[in-house]
């Protein structure tokens, strides 16, 4: 079974801190994409990475940067962190892009930022 | 740009009612996903169709091309069914990755 797993389940931070959320999948797949998941907006996507080292903007890049320095982990980095990113972050993998695979998703990091 | 709509957004059923949950999208697709997400947790992928329809226990998705629809349906219902149910369209290229989510449909199923 394809494992996706979250460094945090539940994270609190300071206003102007920068926040690191950490993601690790174990498929050796070559996709994997951080969301975002506010109520009422439902899931939407930050970053996602297709290869080591690639990225690719998602809807609401802003006041995020990402990294992947090796295939199996990818990073969130909350440059200075603001109210306004407190939220649930999910991470996700999959084998192939254009949505013919299912992604695979972790168990979230709820994030407060104070 | 392709508009992913789900309806009901909250639903409330009693115990072994025959619950449908639907899915409409603008654009063609490669795929659409059926996710479920019980509360405080991650989510995991129920159905991908790309036609027809498919079963797995008592879930049971249907996807219509030409109407550019969908559904879920649970048969006897169960409050562990109780959860945010998504659906979600593949496609290719653009700035939105390769999924395009729908708000979800909050299930909760009372004994």
């Amino acid at each position: 079974d394809v494992k996706v797993t979250q460094s945090s389940r539940y994270l609190v931070k300071r206003t102007g801190e920068k926040v690191f959320l950490e993601c690790v999948q174990d498929m050796d797949h070559e996709n994997m994409f951080w969301y975002r998941q506010d109520p009422g907006l439902g899931l939407r996507l930050i970053y996602f990475s297709y290869d080591v080292k690639m990225k690719e903007k998602g809807d609401i890049p802003e006041g995020y940067s990402v990294s992947r320095e090796k295939k199996e982990r990818f990073s969130l980095i909350l440059e200075s962190a603001s109210t306004n990113q407190t939220s649930m972050y999910l991470c996700a993998s999959s084998p192939i892009l254009g949505g013919r695979q299912p992604q695979h998703f972790g168990d979230g990091t709820r994030l407060s930022i104070l | 740009k392709n508009e992913v709509e789900q309806s009901p957004q909250n639903l409330t059923a009693q115990e072994g009612e025959f619950i449908t949950i639907n899915c409409s999208y603008s654009v063609g697709i490669s795929a659409l996903h059926w996710l479920q997400q019980h509360p405080g947790g991650g989510i995991v992928s129920l159905f991908m169709l790309s036609s027809g329809k498919k079963k797995h226990g008592r879930l049971i998705a249907t996807i219509n091309i030409q109407e550019k629809h969908s559904s879920l349906h649970i048969t006897a219902s169960h409050p562990r069914d109780s959860a945010v149910y998504i659906c979600a369209v593949g496609y290719y290229g653009g700035s939105q990755g390769n999924l395009i989510f729908g708000k979800g449909t909050k299930l909760s199923v009372k004994p």
